[in-house]
């Protein structure tokens, strides 16, 4: 198993498109983390499934954003009508269990112009 | 509600030295997890060291040891015998029961020749 896998690595997108990103989590981890980290600052939560089920969304989780898990595989977030203030970089995260540790993907660097 | 301050945005070493990282907690629960995670310049978060709060006894991991203060609610990471490959970002983290991974702000660590 190679790790976390997230695609694309970088995206540069004009205001107002849509972008899709993925996350490949290592195979049979259960639980399944986005988090958002912009420049010089600590991830911050955006959303986590277990299995298939999202169980938690962040209130920074605007309508604009979705997020999903199907068949508790891979995961898509989704991001509508971007806006510059979404520029940051979105990380992944897998675990086997809760509390344990949890693996990081490189992310996904976000560029709105 | 949950909440991490790493209140040492920056700090260095030389090399060989002997450092501490600060990190302090907020929290209800009685059960749950800390984590120190490093980030070098590559951005791809790795985990440094666990702790459980059951445990009274800190975490040590080669280099890299915790001093765990319950009642305090502090967590702080020392690095012993830095290397020049210890310099990235440096986040503490908290995850307890069915909830997100909480980080802080981050420390940005060099280590100097």
């Amino acid at each position: 198993d190679t790790g976390v896998s997230q695609n694309p690595r970088h995206k540069i997108t004009k205001r107002g498109q849509n972008v899709t990103f993925r996350c490949d989590p290592i195979s049979e981890h259960n639980r399944l983390y986005w988090y958002r980290q912009t420049l010089g600052q600590g991830p911050e939560f955006l959303t986590y499934f277990q299995n298939e089920a999202q169980l938690e969304k962040s209130r920074l989780l605007s309508d604009r954003f979705s997020a999903e898990r199907p068949k508790g595989s891979f995961s898509t977030l989704e991001i509508q009508r971007t806006e510059q203030g979404d520029s940051a970089m979105y990380l992944c995260a897998s675990s086997l269990l809760q509390n344990t540790e949890a693996f990081f993907g490189q992310g996904t660097r976000l560029t709105v112009v | 509600a949950q909440t991490v301050t790493q209140s040492q945005p920056e700090m260095s070493v030389q090399e060989a030295e002997t450092v501490t990282l600060s990190c302090t907690y907020d929290t209800s629960e009685n059960n749950y997890y800390l984590f120190w995670y490093k980030q070098p310049p590559s951005r791809q978060m790795i985990l440094v060291i666990r702790q459980e709060a059951y445990k009274q006894q800190n975490a040590t991991e080669n280099r890299f040891s915790v001093n765990f203060q319950k009642a305090a609610k502090s967590f702080s990471l020392k690095i012993s015998d830095s290397q020049l490959g210890d310099t990235a970002m440096y986040f503490c983290a908290l995850h307890y029961n069915n909830n997100d991974m909480r980080f802080g702000a981050g420390t940005r660590l060099t280590v100097k020749p």
